[in-house]
């Protein structure tokens, strides 16, 4: 089975904190998503990453970046947490190709104080 | 930017009734993938049908792609209390360097004992 862990399930955070987001997949997965989930708004893509030290912008980037040194490993991190970043994260991996079926971790609840 | 619009937004049926959701999206497409997430967790893949099938169908779910209309439906048949959660319509996009997919804002399914 695939399996993609979150680190934390829960935080909460105090404005201003650089937070880290950490998700590592067991599949050997080349695509690795950071998506956030907000009433109304469904999944938005944050960022994700094709291949080891590969990333690319989804569609609102801005106020966070990624890092992955390693491929099972895929890092959200946010510089400068502000209020308006509290929502639920979820990480997902798939393998590179055409039917590109997300596993998805359990999603970490960020609040931002 | 979304891709894929459910319709409806929330739905409400009796356990032992068929519950149908309808995804509306706007450019071509490769494929197009159900996803079901429960309350708090992340999304779990449902079923995927490329661009050149009509219907498929697995245990209790089937579904529908009407490339000219560029709508899909999923029909769960014999609704189960279990199956009360968000259904999310994804569809695969170029985005760069690697295919993603984008979802859909989702359906929330309720089941009534």
């Amino acid at each position: 089975d695939v399996k993609v862990t979150q680190s934390s399930r829960y935080l909460v955070k105090r404005t201003g904190e650089k937070v880290f987001l950490e998700c590592v997949q067991d599949m050997d997965h080349e695509n690795m998503f950071w998506y956030r989930q907000d009433p109304g708004l469904g999944l938005r893509l944050i960022y994700f990453s094709y291949d080891v030290k590969m990333k690319e912008k989804g569609d609102i980037p801005e106020g966070y970046s990624v890092s992955r040194e390693k491929k099972e490993r895929f890092s959200l991190i946010l510089e400068s947490a502000s209020t308006n970043q509290t929502s639920m994260y979820l990480c997902a991996s798939s393998f590179r190709g055409y039917y590109n079926e997300q596993f998805f971790g359990p999603g970490t609840r960020l609040t931002v104080l | 930017s979304q891709q894929g619009e459910e319709d409806p937004q929330a739905l409400s049926i009796q356990e032992g009734e068929n519950a149908t959701m309808n995804c509306s999206y706007k450019t071509s497409i490769n494929n197009l993938q159900w996803y079901r997430q429960n309350s708090g967790r992340g999304l779990v893949h449902l079923i995927l049908i490329r661009s050149n099938e009509r219907e498929k169908h697995s245990g209790r779910l089937r579904v529908t792609l009407d490339t000219s209309k560029k709508s899909s439906s999923l029909l769960i048949t014999a609704s189960r209390a279990a199956d009360t959660a968000s259904y999310f319509c994804a569809t695969d996009a170029w985005y760069s360097s690697a295919s993603k997919i984008i979802f859909g804002s989702g359906t929330r399914l309720s089941i009534r004992p």
